[in-house]
Parts: C-alpha cells; structure tokens; sequence
C-alpha cells in the first residue's frame, strides 16, 4: 500500500482534458517536489513533469503539474488515445527515507 | 542521451540471489552528480523503488528491502549491478535502472532502460 494516493482511473474522450490526484503527506509532498511518469504498455516508464510544475526538455506541452500543501495533481489536456497507459506521481518521503511512487492511475480514452 | 540496458537470468530459485546488471552508456557512473537506480514492478502492482547508486559513492536503499540489496559499480564496464539475496516469489518482477538527478529539492528519474523480467521460481 503506497503512502501516495491517486485514483485508481480516469478517463476522457479524445481531445479533453483529465486531471490525476496524488495526495501525500508532510513528509513527503508537503516538503519535497514531485515528479509524475507515463508508463504505455510494454514501454520503459517516462518522466513527463518534476520539480511539481515543470516540463523535462522535449516534453509535451499537453502535460502540466500542479501542487497545493500535501496534494499534487496531473493534468492532460488533449487526450489521445497514446495516452492510453499508467500515471504515477513520485516524491523522495523524508520518514521513510525512500523515493516512493503512487498507487497508479490508469487512464483510459473513451 | 544517456542509454541504458538492464540484462539477468530470467528465473531465479528461491532462496537463490537474484543479480542483474544495467549498462550505461553516455554516462559516468562516478561522476556528474548522477543517481543510479533500480525500480522494480510486480505483476499487477505499482512500481517499487529499490536504492540507488550516488556517484560520489554512496548507496541509498529502500529501508523495506535494507539488508537483502547490494548496488554497486564496475567501473572497467560502466555497468550498473543490484544484488537481492533470499529471493521468494514475491521478488517476481520487471527490473529498471534509472538514471535519477536531483535539482533542490526535486528528485527524479530523467532516463530509463526497457527493463528485464525476473521470476522467482523452484
């Protein structure tokens, strides 16, 4: 059982837009970033935000992070149906001194 | 562009050791301020942190698996080695390395390899 919670599933029609929660605690998301990872089926995982808010060189625009206290939360405007795989947040936890990923959330294009 | 490639057995035994190893190319395993990890998947979970490799020398390992992993380097190979002792069946899974980095206080895993399955098994 992850200390980071997120819903186990979204989904959206082609071309709108989901947003994924994490939430966490002051341990974790309350005093350190957080990075969010694609991971397609049958692919290596892919970092798609760190540092909360912030895009790795050649990312896509389509993704964008935000936080607020202990929550953390992943937006994807624009579905495709690539998209169509895994969402993990994942934050260093300062108590349990490991990096440590969410539960998952699985997004589905309707 | 970092590469990197994860290789092992396949099937381990239980209560066998488990080692695998990642190459690393466009990379320095001791220098650059690199972290170098393992993160595994067991089927039908999340994916789990093992420890990493810092490359001033320090290794880092997830206190749920503390005294059953062994990280280290060769240097001569640029390769990457996890070693998991005792191995059961619930050490079945898809093993990565990673490359991690950290910028304040953001940690982060900016290059992954394509994994390598591993199953505990008799």
């Amino acid at each position: 059982q992850s200390v980071l919670t997120q819903p186990p599933s979204v989904s959206g029609a082609p071309g709108q837009g989901v947003r994924i929660s994490c939430s966490g605690s002051g341990s974790n998301i309350g005093n350190k970033a957080v990075s969010w990872y694609q991971h397609l089926p049958g692919k290596a995982p892919k970092l798609v935000i760190y540092y909360d808010d912030v895009l790795p060189l050649g990312g896509s625009g389509r993704f964008s992070g935000s936080k607020s206290g202990t929550s953390a939360s992943l937006a994807i405007g624009g579905l495709q149906f690539d998209d169509e795989g895994l969402y993990y947040c994942a934050v260093w936890d300062e108590f349990l001194g490991a990096y440590v990923f969410g539960s998952g959330t699985k997004v589905t294009v309707l | 562009q970092v590469q990197l490639q994860e290789s092992g057995p396949g099937l381990v035994k239980p209560p066998e050791t488990l080692s695998l190893t990642c190459a690393v190319s466009g990379g320095s395993l001791t220098s650059g301020n690199n972290y170098w990890n393992w993160i595994r998947q067991s089927p039908g979970k999340g994916l789990e942190w093992i420890g990493y490799f810092f490359s001033s020398g320090t290794v880092t390992v997830n206190p749920s698996l503390r005294g059953r992993v062994l990280i280290s380097v060769d240097t001569s190979k640029n390769q990457l080695s996890l070693r998991l002792s005792s191995v059961t069946a619930a050490d079945t899974a898809l093993y990565y390395c990673a490359r991690g980095r950290l910028s304040g206080d953001s940690f982060f895993l900016d290059y992954w390899g394509q994994g390598t399955q591993v199953t505990a098994s008799s």
